[in-house]
């Protein structure tokens, strides 16, 4: 069994200021972990993924996020927000088989100009 | 590449009608699935695929049916869509089950 906890239902930041996005996640078995994003009304997007390689993992647009196991965390942070990044965005993770993806509720990132 | 594909975008049905979604995808992916979003919910299995041929039921499949004849496909079928059943769809397909899945654009479902 798997599962996925988003720390914060909504987060605000100034343009320009650091974002963290918290996500705790469980799993039986070696994770695979990743982060999407869905801008309103979209599809979504894979921001990084972590499969069991360097643990500070480099995604798109600026983003990046931190495997630690001993504090079963996948937060995602970016130095400098953009009004752009204003979106959901979903912790996922997968143990493979009949779990799939498991999505955490989402965190709604807003960006005050 | 078109990636992965959805039909329709959006689709209104009354209690008790079927309908099924299309899903295609080009990119020779063995792994296929259908999620459901629901506000505040995040996006919840529904069904997937492995292979052509395999399905298996996710976490909510009651209510719908698939099927995998070729690679490509991976239809949703609404047997007597219900008003719990208005949710957004989506697509998914990867290589393999642990990989970086693609989504298609989504099907906006109401079901009156």
């Amino acid at each position: 069994a798997q599962s996925v906890t988003q720390l914060d239902s909504h987060v605000s930041v100034s343009e320009g200021t650091p974002v963290l996005l918290r996500c705790n996640y469980s799993s039986s078995y070696s994770p695979s972990l990743f982060w999407y994003v869905q801008h309103p009304n979209k599809g979504l997007q894979l921001l990084l993924k972590y499969t069991s390689a360097a643990t500070l993992v480099k995604g798109i647009n600026g983003f990046e996020a931190e495997f630690k196991k001993s504090e079963t965390s996948f937060h995602l942070t970016k130095p400098s927000a953009h009004m752009s990044d204003a979106a959901e965005y979903f912790c996922v993770v997968t143990g493979g088989g009949a779990d799939g993806l498991t999505f955490g509720k989402g965190t709604h990132l807003i960006i005050q100009p | 590449n078109a990636g992965v594909t959805q039909t329709p975008k959006f689709q209104v049905l009354k209690t008790g009608q079927s309908m099924t979604l299309q899903c295609a995808q080009d990119m020779n992916h063995e792994y296929m699935s259908w999620y459901r979003q629901d506000p505040g919910m995040g996006l919840r299995l529904i069904h997937y695929s492995v292979g052509a041929g395999i399905t298996d039921q996710g976490e909510v499949p009651n209510g719908y049916n698939v099927s995998r004849s070729t690679t490509e496909d991976f239809p949703l079928r609404l047997l007597s869509a219900a008003p719990s059943q208005t949710s957004v769809y989506f697509c998914a397909s990867s290589y393999l089950e642990m990989d970086e899945q693609f989504f298609g654009p989504g099907t906006r479902l109401t079901v009156l």
